[in-house]
């Protein structure tokens, strides 16, 4: 059981570039999303999904994209990367419905650098 | 929007207990919980308390949770260098699923 894996741990990129931070989870977790981590602000939530098909906007999302066409996989896209993007991603899933404190998973986490 | 907000720095010393304090101001909130980052890592869950309970108590950690005035807070007894990190408060509520909104961090540093 993997848990929730996220990839690549370290990136960087060029101003301008492309670029698509991988979650996968193994647990058949209906809600899955995306936060970033900046030095004193916690973590924002960029976007999230309640499940396969269906997507929604978080506290920052623009300059991000996201899709979730499977239950397992719900990647976040950079179109054309800006300095501000540069931070620490982490993806969360848990079940669906009532959220139990025990079921909300983190990945490990993914740093990127935008140059 | 709903917002979480914590002090930003604690110290002390081993031995001493720790007292990490957070406010929020979501009147729906459902699940409240602490999360421990140690530095280049990602978020370790340590506890979380249904807003209908007042404490909870695990190990060395007990949360006490004060609806009335919206107040959270974590304290860590008999405190360790090892917990040295940043400790993030969120609060969630049934209506918004797996979205939880973060405090700011408050980092914990552990003199010896």
């Amino acid at each position: 059981n993997a848990g929730v894996t996220q990839t690549p741990k370290f990136q960087v990129l060029k101003t301008g570039q492309s670029m698509t931070l991988q979650c996968a989870q193994d647990m058949n977790h209906e809600y899955m999303s995306w936060y970033r981590q900046d030095p004193g602000m916690g973590l924002r939530l960029i976007h999230y999904s309640v499940g396969a098909g269906i997507t929604d906007q978080g506290e920052v999302p623009n300059g991000y994209n996201v899709s979730r066409s499977t239950t397992e996989d719900f990647p976040l896209r950079l179109l054309s990367a800006a300095p501000s993007q540069t931070s620490v991603y982490f993806c969360a899933s848990s079940y669906g419905g009532s959220v139990s404190g025990n079921t909300i998973y983190f990945g490990e986490g993914s740093w990127l650098t935008v140059v | 929007g709903e917002d979480v907000e914590q002090s930003l720095f604690l110290s002390v010393r081993e031995g001493d207990s720790s007292v990490i304090n957070c406010t929020y101001t979501d009147s729906s909130s459902t699940y409240l919980y602490w999360y421990k980052q140690e530095p280049g890592a990602g978020l370790q869950l340590l506890t979380y308390i249904f807003s209908n309970m007042d404490m909870k108590q695990d190990q060395r950690l007990t949360v006490l949770l004060n609806k009335k005035d919206k107040h959270l807070s974590l304290r860590i007894a008999d405190t360790q260098t090892g917990d040295s990190a940043i400790y993030f408060c969120a609060e969630s509520n049934n209506n918004q699923g797996g979205k939880l909104i973060f405090g700011q961090g408050t980092e914990l540093s552990v003199k010896p």
